[in-house]
């Protein structure tokens, strides 16, 4: 069946880094758009960016630009999401999704992954 | 890119209607027929339920329905079930070629 699984919680140190992957499997990879959404405790979903898992094109989130890079591999299906020198804000549960074909909506969601801040 | 403008709660006794609005600029919910709507339980991952303004996916029932009028996008559940009990989110494509998603909306079944 269509999914993404993503990779395991993650604690990480004021300032670090994290990279969080997200592994498709039941269609063809780079026939979609992969795009990442956070959502800290108690709020909001935010959207951070997006990858063209085809051609290697991204857009990023204007409040994460500098700070988020998203990768694809091709040959492993699978796609990446790095975002760098960490603060207690960035405490959350990151999603990977995958964008619908004709629809400009996300239809298949990774199960999360949980990133803790703290020193 | 702010968010766009959700109601924080709605509530509904079973068996009636409630509708979410979800308010933005002529640069996203306004600009593009690409609004969609996403349901989400505690600790759960999101579920698509409505997407470019008021399809549905396969699988998701016909009580949900949305429509869009100017800047304002709003998700329709009617015959409210116990079950509908969750977090919505709405999100629209952008003129920047980035999404947005609205600040959520906890609607509870009376």
């Amino acid at each position: 069946q269509v999914q993404l699984v993503q990779s395991g919680a993650e604690l990480k140190k004021p300032g670090a880094s994290v990279k969080v992957s997200c592994k498709a499997s039941g269609y063809t990879f780079t026939n979609y758009i992969i795009h990442w959404v956070r959502q800290a405790p108690g709020q909001r979903l935010e959207w951070m960016g997006w990858i063209n898992a085809g051609n290697d094109n991204t857009i990023y989130s204007q409040k994460f630009q500098g700070r988020v890079t998203i990768t694809r591999d091709t040959s492993a299906s699978t796609a990446y999401m790095e975002l760098s020198s960490l603060t207690s804000e960035d405490a959350a549960v990151y999603y990977c999704a995958r964008q619908t074909r004709t629809g400009e909506a996300f239809d298949i969601w990774g199960q999360g992954t949980m990133v803790t801040v703290s020193s | 890119q702010s968010a766009l403008t959700q109601p924080a709660s709605v509530s509904g006794s079973p068996g009636q209607s409630i509708t979410i609005s979800c308010t933005g600029t002529s640069s996203d919910v306004g600009g593009y027929n690409y609004v969609s709507w996403y349901q989400q339980y505690p600790g759960k991952v999101p579920k698509l339920m409505i997407y470019e303004v008021s399809d549905r996916p396969s699988g998701v029932s016909n009580r949900f329905s949305g429509s869009k009028s100017g800047n304002t996008a709003s998700l329709t559940i009617s015959g409210l079930q116990a079950e509908d009990e969750a977090d919505y989110y709405c999100s629209s494509y952008t003129s920047t070629s980035t999404w947005v998603f609205g600040g959520g909306t906890k609607l509870t079944v009376l």
